[in-house]
């Protein structure tokens, strides 16, 4: 059974970076895409991006330039830093399985950005 | 960026009835990428169909998906308790992929 679980700091101040993790379970990391999806309270859902195990990465360009989704494949996780983030940047986090659609997804992490 | 549309974006209904939930798209959509997903208060997303028509792993019989052109449409042909949720479409036939904002099937 594939589980994935979201780790990192639930607040994070303006202007700095927020940087999630992902440990996959049930499955190698190898096998697939792995993305992560935002939902800000009370709204949609928004892709960020993906990595893939060769390093390849694709983002949202509404991220560009403040985004990086990189993969440790000796620990089968994959991370999330996304930079100079403001109070719009307050949401669920979910990591999922997947490069176009996602057929697993973490419980999600809520984390706001506030002084 | 495609845009996708959803209507309506509130469906009351009873279970036991049908439900028909719209996703409409700015644009034409490579070779029915399109998905669609449940959600419920607290929970993630969960996948019930992708490629416009085949269901997940798991997904109940009662939920078809089908597309004309740019509609594409998600009904569920007799709700169970279990299925009043929130209702997703998301494509990924253009390089940024992109979610619907949403259909919520509650209770009548």
């Amino acid at each position: 059974q594939v589980q994935l679980q979201e780790s990192g700091p639930g607040l994070v101040m303006p202007s700095e970076t927020l940087s999630l993790t992902c440990t996959v379970s049930g499955t190698s990391i190898y096998d697939s895409y792995w993305s992560y999806i935002r939902q800000p309270p009370g709204k949609g859902l928004e892709w960020i991006g993906y990595v893939y195990y060769t390093g390849s990465t694709k983002y949202n360009p509404s991220f560009e330039g403040r985004v990086a989704i990189s993969m440790d494949t000796s620990k089968n996780q994959f991370s999330l830093k996304l930079s100079s983030v403001t109070a719009t940047d307050t949401a669920v986090y979910y990591c999922a399985r997947g490069g176009v659609y996602f057929d697993n997804w973490g419980q999600g992490t809520l984390v706001t950005v506030s002084s | 960026e495609v845009v996708l549309t959803q209507s309506p974006g509130t469906l009351s209904l009873s279970p036991g009835e049908r439900a028909t939930l719209s996703c409409r798209a700015s644009q034409t959509i490579t070779r029915s990428y399109l998905a669609w997903y449940q959600q419920k208060p607290g929970q993630a997303p969960r996948l019930l169909i992708y490629g416009a028509s085949t269901r997940a792993t798991g997904t109940p019989d009662r939920f078809h998906g089908s597309e004309f052109g740019t509609d594409f449409t998600l009904t569920i042909t007799r709700l169970e308790p279990e299925d009043f949720a929130v209702y997703y479409c998301q494509q990924y036939g253009s390089s940024v992929f992109t979610f619907g904002p949403g259909t919520n099937v509650d209770v009548k």
